[in-house]
């Protein structure tokens, strides 16, 4: 069983819908991260959090460490939006990230 | 705003050849870490890095990795006798780590590394 899980794997949406991304960890942490994957392949850091919820731009992330479950919010969606979305956590045990597979965002427009 | 910068950003190499990826981390953070993506799989954590020494390590990173901080700004994975599944896209990432225990990671945007 993965440590990280993420649903839905694939999502298409069309422009200006309301997107949520699940994520559910099964491990200690002592942080989880949202981070945002383009074409090329660079990966951009959104979220780190430890508790409640962060807001940046239209993008909102939460977390309940209680259900070790969190999920990313986009607002007003746009096809520039498209991109895969990685959860990831930080073991409260030792050095590591435990990445998610991904959700890969298509945004119509 | 500060970047982590990685060269090359594509090396093709011959298969048995030794290979250096170069990392140039934010300046004043002191946590440094490699991770790869084989295409279409999710990113894996390689090896950490602190204080001059190796923090973490997985177990992909077996004894033909090995990573260094030559001077003060770079940090580099070696791998020496490459393989065809070491082809990847290998991420350097650092992070400040600051005392209160929130701390942000910034990672580059990648090698790619393809071994023929």
């Amino acid at each position: 069983k993965n440590e990280v899980e993420q649903s839905p794997q694939n999502l298409t949406a069309q422009e200006g819908e309301f997107i949520t991304i699940n994520c559910s960890y099964s491990v200690g942490i002592s942080a989880l991260h949202w981070l945002q994957q383009h074409p090329g392949g660079g990966i951009v850091s959104l979220f780190m959090l430890s508790s409640g919820k962060k807001k940046h731009g239209r993008l909102i992330a939460t977390i309940n460490i209680q259900e070790k479950h969190s999920s990313l919010h986009i607002t007003a969606s746009h096809p520039r939006d498209s991109a895969v979305y990685i959860c990831a956590v930080s073991s409260n045990r030792d050095d590591k990230i435990i990445f998610g597979k991904g959700t890969r965002l298509h945004i119509l427009p | 705003e500060p970047e982590v910068t990685q060269t090359p950003s594509h090396q093709v190499t011959q298969m048995g050849q030794e290979v250096i990826l170069r990392c140039v981390p934010i300046s004043n953070h002191l946590y440094f870490y490699w991770y790869r993506q084989i295409l279409g799989q999710k990113v894996e954590f390689l090896v950490s890095f602190y204080n001059n020494e190796i923090s973490e390590k997985s177990e992909i990173f077996d004894d033909q990795f090995s990573v260094e901080r030559p001077d003060g700004s770079n940090f580099t994975l070696k791998i020496r006798s490459t393989k065809l599944e070491d082809s990847a896209m290998y991420f350097c990432a650092s992070s400040d780590r600051t005392s209160g225990g929130n701390y942000g990671y910034t990672f580059g945007s990648g090698t790619r590394l393809t071994v023929v």
